[in-house]
């Protein structure tokens, strides 16, 4: 259980052209999603949080009119990057949160299960 | 603002040696994760330790954390070469709805 798909895997695309990428919850539904990007030998950095029905919470340095999300339901949010350039070059990794039992404990957490990940290269 | 570190960033062992990976951060966390990433993948999940003193152990991979050191550690047993991969942890906000990265350890285990 808790598969999240990302589609596509990888796409090149031309300078200027808009890229979507989709985020699924295969067979679990998600009230919030996450975006994430990864450049080469880096660690990821969270773009923006998605939480369905509702406006993406950018993190600070990510253009929201750049990066669009939109999250129309609870089991698929889309990232759409408007007039892509070399430099959106990069790894995006989404996932998808699902609360969880605690083990022992008489509480629950909510746990974020990642996509396999869409290699963009702009050329 | 919450920040986590690793050390070491880069990690080059023989098979068969013992070796540990730290993860620091800053502020009160009651949840951290261990991911492995294999190039050109995505993450795997790996551990979620949920309270000081947890331990869990997987195979040759053996995580800990300690909350009021506000640090875990990946201890790898008699590596082997497919253990080769780069490691993340990740630590939880207060809020708990939002992950902070390390900065990864790359692991190269050479026959």
């Amino acid at each position: 259980g808790a598969v999240v798909s990302q589609h596509p895997s990888w796409v090149i695309c031309k300078s200027g052209t808009s890229v979507k990428i989709e985020c699924r919850s295969l067979d679990f539904q998600a009230t919030t999603m996450f975006w994430y990007r990864q450049f080469p030998k880096q660690s990821l950095m969270l773009m923006a949080t998605s939480n369905e029905g509702s406006k993406a919470t950018y993190e600070q340095g990510v253009e929201k009119d750049k990066f669009l999300i939109n999250h129309a339901s609870l089991t698929l949010s889309t990232l759409t990057v408007t007039s892509a350039h070399p430099e959106d070059s990069s790894f995006y990794i989404c996932s998808a949160s699902t609360p969880r039992l605690a083990g022992s404990l008489s509480s629950s957490y909510n746990e974020q299960f990642f996509g396999p990940g869409t290699r963009l290269t702009v050329l | 603002e919450l920040k986590v570190e690793q050390n070491p960033l880069f990690l080059s062992m023989q098979e068969g040696k013992n070796y540990t990976i730290y993860c620091n951060y800053s502020t009160t966390s009651d949840r951290l994760y261990w991911y492995r990433q294999d190039p050109g993948k995505s993450l795997e999940s790996l551990f979620v330790l949920l309270s000081n003193g947890a331990v869990k152990q997987e195979g040759r991979l053996m995580a800990s954390l300690d909350t009021k050191a506000r640090l875990s550690t990946l201890h790898i047993t008699a590596a082997v070469h497919d253990l080769s991969a780069t490691y993340f942890c990740a630590v939880i906000n207060n809020a708990g709805n939002m992950l902070t990265f390390g900065g990864g350890t790359r692991l190269m285990v050479k026959p």
